[in-house]
């Protein structure tokens, strides 16, 4: 498989609980982002890799988000203590460097309901 | 900040007709423009990739064309078919660093009806 995996596609979690969500890029994408997307809004930029080095957090990711990518190939987002607000869909998204021809491949996103 | 609107929120169609969407951005400091397609509860498919210094891309029965200096884009579909029916969203990236993040608009809810 040659696309974006994220796993998993689903997560029911109570509210306080702790999540982790994994995405696996494509192989040769040394960039790679995670965005959130509620419903009927379009997809907003949380975080950015560029292979391991995390370099742009957005205001959206408060202190209980966390992002990692170890050795620059697959990446975690873990929240913590998650509340009803964090209920939506975490797409992952990788690139290789080109540019302004830089395209960005999604992954089919994980679903998030706080209950 | 860098605002994308996409018009109109929602379409439909009959099949066979052929259609545009349009997209505004306010910063025209932009390197490129991309339009992407989604379908229900899904990932996001790029369609079509316009650099900041090109007017137009075409690719099938889609073409989207760039306005920069006014902050514009169109993408047109033609001969609309029920497949087409999803929501299409348009994205910019903004110059400055090495982040080529993507900025949305809410995207257009288009449906196709056979």
């Amino acid at each position: 498989d040659t696309g974006v995996s994220q796993d998993p596609r689903h997560k029911i979690t109570k509210r306080g609980q702790n999540v982790t969500f994994r995405c696996d890029p494509i192989s040769e994408h040394n960039r790679l982002y995670w965005y959130r997307q509620t419903l009927g809004q379009g997809p907003e930029f949380l975080t950015y890799f560029q292979n391991e080095a995390q370099l742009e957090k957005s205001r959206l990711l408060s202190d209980r988000f966390s992002a990692e990518r170890p050795k620059g190939s697959f990446s975690t987002l873990e929240i913590q203590r998650t509340e009803q607000g964090d209920s939506a869909m975490y797409l992952c998204a990788s690139s290789q460097d080109r540019g302004r021809a830089d395209i960005q491949y999604f992954g089919a996103g994980t679903r998030l309901s706080v209950l | 900040k860098q605002e994308v609107t996409q018009i109109p929120a929602a379409l439909s169609v009959p099949e066979g007709e052929n259609l545009v969407l349009n997209c505004s951005f306010t910063d025209s400091a932009i390197y490129n423009l991309q339009w992407f397609r989604q379908d229900p509860g899904k990932g996001l498919t790029s369609l079509l990739l316009i650099q900041s210094s090109q007017r137009e891309q075409t690719s099938g029965r889609l073409n989207a064309s760039l306005d920069k200096s006014s902050g514009r884009s169109t993408l047109y579909i033609a001969a609309s078919q029920p497949g087409d029916s999803a929501t299409y969203l348009c994205a910019v990236t903004l110059i400055g660093g090495s982040n080529y993040k993507l900025t949305f608009g809410k995207g257009t809810l288009l449906t196709v009806n056979p």
